[in-house]
């Protein structure tokens, strides 16, 4: 069945530091492919996503690009600011002509950003 | 304002009891989930439906129940046949025909003493 593998946690960093957090994912076909985000106490919120192969979500300074080749969708950020602390989710959602999709998470990578 | 409203926040019952959680959505979402969350095993899947009045097990749903009989409420009941109730509830929608987000709700807090 479809699967996500995230890169474990937790991860801290200092401010300003250059953030990668792997993500790859198992399916059929070209699914759809999201990162949340889930700040203390709450529930997620869609960060961004890519529908097709080679495409480039991007949203408050984080990118990730579909890459089909190598089943990936790793989320990037330039410059971490401490608000970016978090739990982030990488999520895929297959493509399917039935209407029956849903969404598989990835574990989730927690994200500490010190000042 | 739209979105998904999860009712109550924190919640605590008795061991044995039945206890029900709210999910209302007013985003006119066909689709509507319930995931459990738990520390260090990300969101897990236990029910949801596409349409009202019909509803799918996802890959959790032993001791849990759920009703779909209007389109903005998705209900969820974990029963005392639930042997670990104690988790993060998160209530999730989405438009039917191409999953290209799912909007969550707040989060219920069940603590089963």
């Amino acid at each position: 069945g479809d699967s996500v593998t995230q890169m474990e946690g937790p991860v801290t960093l200092s401010e300003e530091a250059f953030l990668t957090i792997n993500c790859t994912y198992t399916a059929t076909g070209y699914p759809s492919l999201f990162w949340y985000v889930q700040y203390p106490g709450e529930g997620l919120q869609l960060l961004l996503k890519a529908t097709k192969a080679d495409d480039k979500g991007s949203n408050k300074g984080f990118e990730a690009t579909y890459r089909k080749e190598t089943t990936s969708f790793h989320l990037e950020k330039g410059s971490v600011q401490v608000s970016d602390s978090a739990v982030y989710f990488c999520a895929l959602s297959p493509l399917s002509n039935f209407g029956n999709e849903k969404l598989t998470f990835g574990t989730g990578t927690r994200l500490t950003i010190i000042p | 304002d739209g979105g998904i409203t999860q009712s109550p926040k924190y919640l605590f019952r008795k061991e044995g009891q039945n206890v029900t959680l709210s999910c209302e959505q007013n985003l006119n979402h066909d689709a509507m989930y319930w995931y459990r969350q738990d520390p260090g095993q990300g969101l897990r899947l236990i029910y949801y439906s596409q349409i009202v009045n019909d509803f799918q097990k996802g890959d959790i749903a032993e001791g849990y129940s759920v009703s779909r009989e209007k389109k903005e409420s998705f209900p969820l009941t974990v029963t005392s046949a639930q042997k670990n109730p104690t988790a993060f509830y998160l209530c999730a929608s989405s438009p039917q025909v191409r999953l290209t987000e799912a909007f969550f709700g707040q989060g219920t807090r069940l603590t089963v003493v």
